[in-house]
């Protein structure tokens, strides 16, 4: 099966800093990629679809200028909490599709943001 | 408009006892329905995918599930559980491009 990598796993920073977290595709190329949020046991809420080369989609209520998404590549997407604060700790989670569509989505392992 | 009803947010059964985790859909034609497994602090792990083939999906780890059109239904089952099931299981649908991701059901497995 196709993995889906996620850096950092656990991230720790103080409030007022700006955290980074990278999504890569390791065996395939990922024309669309995914960001989600998980409140602690809930589902996992979409924060916005990231197409390589274009702006990413955000969904409603989730404030663009707070969750930078960047798609740079068929095979790296990243998103930087901006001056992240403790509201923002929370378990972010990536996946992505193929680029031959088959609806099928793999997901990154998650990363745990606490922020201080 | 699609959704996705889990019936149960939880679900305890003994170990080797058979497993059933409900799962409706709402569409107006046949979706791609998905079944992931999330263990604490991890990501989510593909257990079995339907795509308009069999209606019987075998996945891993001994899961299956049956796509019922009639019933709108895709209901996971495994028929003897084990303590590693312990998990949170979510049902997951792709329509067009939009995906819906139930509420998920947490399984307990009982000694």
């Amino acid at each position: 099966g196709a993995v889906v990598s996620q850096h950092p796993s656990w991230v720790i920073c103080k409030s007022g800093t700006s955290v980074k977290i990278e999504c890569r595709s390791l065996d395939f190329q990922a024309t669309t990629m995914f960001w989600y949020r998980q409140f602690p046991k809930q589902s996992l809420m979409l924060m916005a679809t990231s197409n390589e080369g274009s702006k990413a989609t955000y969904e409603q209520g989730v404030e663009k200028d707070k969750f930078l998404i960047n798609h740079a590549s068929l095979t790296l997407s990243t998103l930087t909490v901006t001056s992240a604060h403790p509201e923002d700790s929370s378990f972010y989670i990536c996946s992505a599709r193929k680029v031959a569509i088959t609806g099928e989505l793999f997901f990154g392992e998650g990363s745990r943001l606490t922020v201080l | 408009a699609q959704s996705v009803t889990q019936l149960d947010s939880h679900v305890s059964v003994s170990e080797g006892t058979p497993v059933l985790l409900r799962c409706n859909y709402s569409s107006s034609y046949s979706p791609s329905l998905f079944w992931y497994v999330q263990h604490p602090n991890k990501g989510l792990q593909l257990l079995l995918k339907y795509t308009s083939a069999a209606t019987l999906v075998k996945g891993i780890n001994g899961f299956e599930a049956e796509f019922k059109k009639s019933e709108t239904s895709f209901h996971l089952t495994k028929p003897s559980a084990h303590m590693s099931d312990a998990a949170e299981y979510f049902c997951v649908v792709i329509l067009d491009d939009k995906i819906i991701f139930g509420k998920g059901t947490r399984l307990h497995i009982l000694p």
